[in-house]
């Protein structure tokens, strides 16, 4: 079965630093989404895509987070100058189509900022 | 607003036993998606089930089964004969015609053997 790929797998990054999550979301999807979860708690929306741009985002997802498709595979969460409350797992999910599709998601990047 | 309550924080049954895992939700949209989904310890989240507002009829697939109730609103899981390969946080969620899914705080399930 085809699964999205998320890399790396764990990151650790310094308070103040910008890190990029990256993933690869299976390759006939068109809908792309980041979620996070912090430790033992839920899985929270951070911003789908779709069509080369933003088409919703949460509070969570403020002006210190960006999305991006660089080229025709990947899909990219860059987090410009993290903080402590940063520190979570990422999850990647896509779909083939809107609404009426499940998500298939990646196996998340643990990112920890010390 | 669209929201998702797990109200089950932690569950443990024995092997072999039946158990339930609640989930209720609200929304005001008449057409909406109901999710399950299993993280097990590994930490990755698998799919188990879609459910859109207009078929109430409840499914079966192996030893899982779910009961969709829109009187109630309510999407409850019940797992038959528990495994210890049960043992995961189960997520209840809800997506409500735009493109992100609500997810709710998660059960913690823990099938002793």
């Amino acid at each position: 079965e085809p699964e999205v790929t998320q890399t790396p797998s764990h990151q650790v990054t310094q308070m103040g630093q910008e890190v990029i999550l990256r993933c690869v979301p299976i390759s006939n999807h068109l809908y792309f989404y980041w979620y996070r979860q912090i430790l033992g708690q839920k899985v929270e929306f951070l911003v789908s895509f779709y069509n080369n741009e933003i088409s919703e985002k949460s509070e969570i997802f403020d002006d210190q987070f960006s999305v991006e498709r660089p080229d025709g595979s990947n899909f990219t969460l860059k987090i410009r100058s993290t903080k402590l409350e940063d520190s979570a797992m990422y999850f990647c999910a896509s779909s083939e189509w809107l609404a009426d599709e499940k998500l298939f998601f990646g196996s998340g990047t643990q990112l920890s900022v010390l | 607003a669209q929201k998702v309550t797990q109200a089950q924080t932690e569950i443990s049954v024995v092997e072999k036993e039946d158990v339930t895992l609640d989930c209720v939700y609200e929304t005001r949209d008449t057409t909406y998606y109901l999710f399950w989904y299993k993280q097990p310890p590994s930490g990755e989240l698998v799919f188990l089930i879609r459910r859109n507002s207009f078929d109430e009829q409840n499914e079966i697939s192996g030893r899982y089964s779910w009961n969709f109730q829109k009187s109630t609103s309510s999407f409850n899981f019940t797992i038959t004969a528990s495994q210890v390969v049960d043992s995961a946080v189960y997520f209840c969620a809800l997506r409500v015609g735009d493109d992100k899914i609500i997810f709710g705080k998660g059960t913690r399930l823990h099938i002793l053997p």
